[in-house]
């Protein structure tokens, strides 16, 4: 069955530093979003991304943050100046063509801890 | 209000019992709801997408009621393995918008 997947499984960064979160989605798959979860809290949307550019963003997701899809495959979420308070578990998700169900695939995540 | 609002629990419960959780959720506009399961530092795996028609799926039957705007979950003959958070989610609501809203979810824990 195929599955959306995520590296580095765990990342840790100093304050201030640049990361960049990996995933792939589902290979027939056309939305993919990044949402986060702060330990004991909910998860939260991030951005969604469609056709190569984003297609809704949070309040989150502020001038920090960008997407990319670099290639068919990969869709990164890069994190600038990284604050203490990004840490978090990432998760990619992936969902289907416009017209389809709505549901979305979670990756395994990535955990970010910033020091 | 909270966009999505379910009861924490925890909801401790013996094998074999039958438990229901209720969510609800503020915007009207809402288009698609789903439960979700989240193990302990996992990520969230679809249990089951959510119908007005009500949906079952073996021993799990999810309901819908929009003008209520409530959503249930009941499972029953539990396992241990059933034990996990349980999320109630909600499109974002508006054509074309697919942000899931997520409520914080309610603890399930099957005891032997």
């Amino acid at each position: 069955e195929p599955e959306v997947t995520q590296t580095p499984s765990h990342q840790v960064t100093q304050m201030g530093q640049e990361v960049i979160l990996r995933c792939v989605p589902i290979s027939n798959h056309l939305y993919f979003y990044w949402y986060r979860q702060i330990l004991g809290q909910k998860v939260e949307f991030l951005v969604s991304f469609y056709n190569n550019e984003i297609s809704e963003k949070s309040e989150i997701f502020d001038d920090q943050f960008s997407v990319e899809r670099p290639d068919g495959s990969n869709f990164t979420l890069k994190i600038r100046s990284t604050k203490l308070e990004d840490s978090a578990m990432y998760f990619c998700a992936s969902g289907g063509a416009w017209g389809s169900t709505d549901t979305q695939y979670f990756g395994p995540g990535t955990r970010l801890t910033v020091l | 209000r909270k966009e999505v609002e379910q009861d924490p629990g925890p909801f401790n419960v013996p094998e074999g019992a039958t438990v229901a959780f209720n969510c609800t959720y503020s915007n009207s506009a809402s288009q698609s709801f789903f439960w979700y399961r989240q193990d302990c530092r996992k990520e969230p795996k679809l249990l089951m997408s959510v119908y007005s028609s009500g949906n079952e799926d073996g021993r799990f039957t999810a309901q819908l009621n929009r003008a209520s705007q409530y959503i249930s979950l009941l499972i029953r003959d539990s396992k241990l393995s059933d034990s996990a958070t349980y999320l109630c989610v909600v499109n974002k609501a508006d054509t074309g918008r697919r942000a899931l809203t997520f409520g914080s979810g309610t603890r399930l824990q099957v005891q032997p």
